[in-house]
């Protein structure tokens, strides 16, 4: 079967850094996707790998590595507004989307 | 805003209704897709359509009647629904169906409520 796998819920404190990680076993790989989805909010597109090390883009960074079937999502300097669910999804051997349950990530002040 | 909308936001239902989902796309995609999103679960893929054909199935109970009748729109239909069904209902574009790089737009869902 296909699985991905992250924590459920992370707390932060505001202008911290935060790393979320993603496992994932699945048939075939062909990038993954990681998304934000603030609450009754449509989820949207934070960050793609297909090659192993790290993207970054602004405040947040999205590493992978093939090998091991894992990857994270860094967030630094932490912003109220960050507070918001974040989805992993693995593209397959199909080129279907496998998605995690998510992460919800709490910040506090 | 992503471009995609949906109609309703919000739906409340008894078991022996009829109601359509709606989803429009403004992005000149060629796939659109249906998935039902429950409470600390992945997202559950139920329909693709590529190119106004029906490319995926997941094995959704036929309750569920998904409609695409062009490329920018996308129903979903609802009959005699159970409260487990009861879900965000959430619809996506993508520029293909089919490819490694396949960024999906989302519309900001349907959330159903089945009494």
């Amino acid at each position: 079967g296909q699985n991905i796998d992250q924590p459920t819920e992370m707390t932060a404190t505001e202008g911290a850094i935060v790393q979320i990680n993603c496992t994932y076993q699945t048939s075939g790989f062909n990038g993954l996707f990681w998304y934000q989805q603030h609450a009754g909010e449509a989820p949207t597109f934070l960050s793609y790998n297909v090659l192993d090390g790290l993207e970054e883009k602004g405040r947040f960074s999205s590493f992978l590595s093939r090998s091991k079937g894992y990857s994270y999502l860094l967030l630094k300097e932490l912003q109220m507004k960050d507070s918001a669910s974040y989805l992993c999804a693995v593209v397959d051997s199909n080129y279907q989307l496998i998605w995690g349950a998510g992460t919800k990530l709490i910040i506090k002040p | 805003e992503t471009g995609v909308t949906q109609t309703p936001r919000h739906l409340v239902m008894g078991m022996t209704n009829k109601k359509s989902l709606k989803c429009e796309q403004h992005l000149g995609h060629n796939a659109m897709y249906w998935y039902k999103q429950s409470a600390k679960k992945p997202l559950e893929l139920m329909f693709v359509y590529n190119f106004k054909e029906q490319t995926e199935n997941n094995s959704v109970p036929s309750r569920f009647s998904p409609e695409c009748p062009n490329s920018s729109h996308l129903f979903l239909h609802l009959h005699t629904l159970q409260p487990e069904d009861s879900a965000l209902y959430l619809c996506a574009s993508s520029q293909d169906w089919s490819a490694d790089y396949n960024e999906q737009f989302f519309g900001p869902g349907t959330r159903l409520t089945v009494l």
